[in-house]
């Protein structure tokens, strides 16, 4: 079993929509969480950390369920500039690296 | 503030050939993590450096070899290179402990002929 699992997609939704992705992960000691957005042919920048209370950050909401071993991603009012791939990060607390999630496409459409 | 600048851009080797990857960490970080990333997938983990030492390896094979200076740049070399090692190579800084974000380089595109 993959230690992170996404859907990959694509979404394509309209300016201005709200769309939300979900990941799920296999380690339940896993200690740290993030979302990674990733242009076409770029490096994965961090959109946010994702902390045990959920967390926002202006219109990209993150929060996190350790019961059922999830984390999801919100976003709302979409723009045209949102169109790239999500990228969903676990860090267990057995070790220093990141598992990434094979990434989730969103194409905001005019 | 400097961020991650990784070199070469692009890279173009043959079967067989030998290649170096370099990294300088963001001003301030101290661990570098390596990646591949293969066309439509999410970044592999190949191995971390912290204090000039390999603290953690993924599942790749020996012929993936690190180093991290004293100034806490880093190299990755990949010695007999195989088709399957074309990749978008990336760099990923971060300061000390567990649980601190990445961040990462443009990336080293690899294409192996």
């Amino acid at each position: 079993r993959k230690e992170v699992e996404q859907d990959p997609g694509p979404f394509n939704v309209p300016e201005g929509a709200t769309v939300a992705f979900n990941c799920t992960y296999s380690n339940s000691a896993s200690q740290s969480f993030f979302w990674y957005r990733q242009d076409c042919r770029k490096e994965p920048k961090l959109l946010m950390s994702v902390y045990s209370s959920g967390n926002e950050d202006g219109r990209f909401t993150a929060q996190l369920n350790r019961a059922s071993q999830y984390i999801s991603l919100l976003i709302r009012d979409s723009k045209l500039s949102d169109s790239a791939t999500y990228l969903c990060v676990v860090n267990p607390d057995t070790g220093n690296q990141f598992y990434f999630g094979t990434g989730t496409s969103l194409t905001v459409i005019p | 503030d400097a961020g991650v600048t990784q070199s070469p851009t692009h890279l173009i080797k043959t079967r067989g050939q030998q290649v170096t990857l370099r990294c300088s960490p963001k001003s301030g970080h101290d661990t570098v993590s390596w990646y591949q990333q293969a066309l439509g997938q999410g970044p592999q983990f190949i191995f971390q450096y912290y204090e000039e030492e390999e603290r953690q390896r993924g599942n790749f094979p020996d012929r993936f070899s690190g180093h991290q200076f004293p100034n806490y740049s880093s190299e990755l070399n990949v010695n007999a290179l195989l088709l399957g090692d074309s990749a978008l190579y990336l760099c990923a800084s971060s300061l000390g402990g567990k649980h601190q974000p990445q961040h990462f380089g443009d990336g080293t595109r690899l294409s192996i002929l």
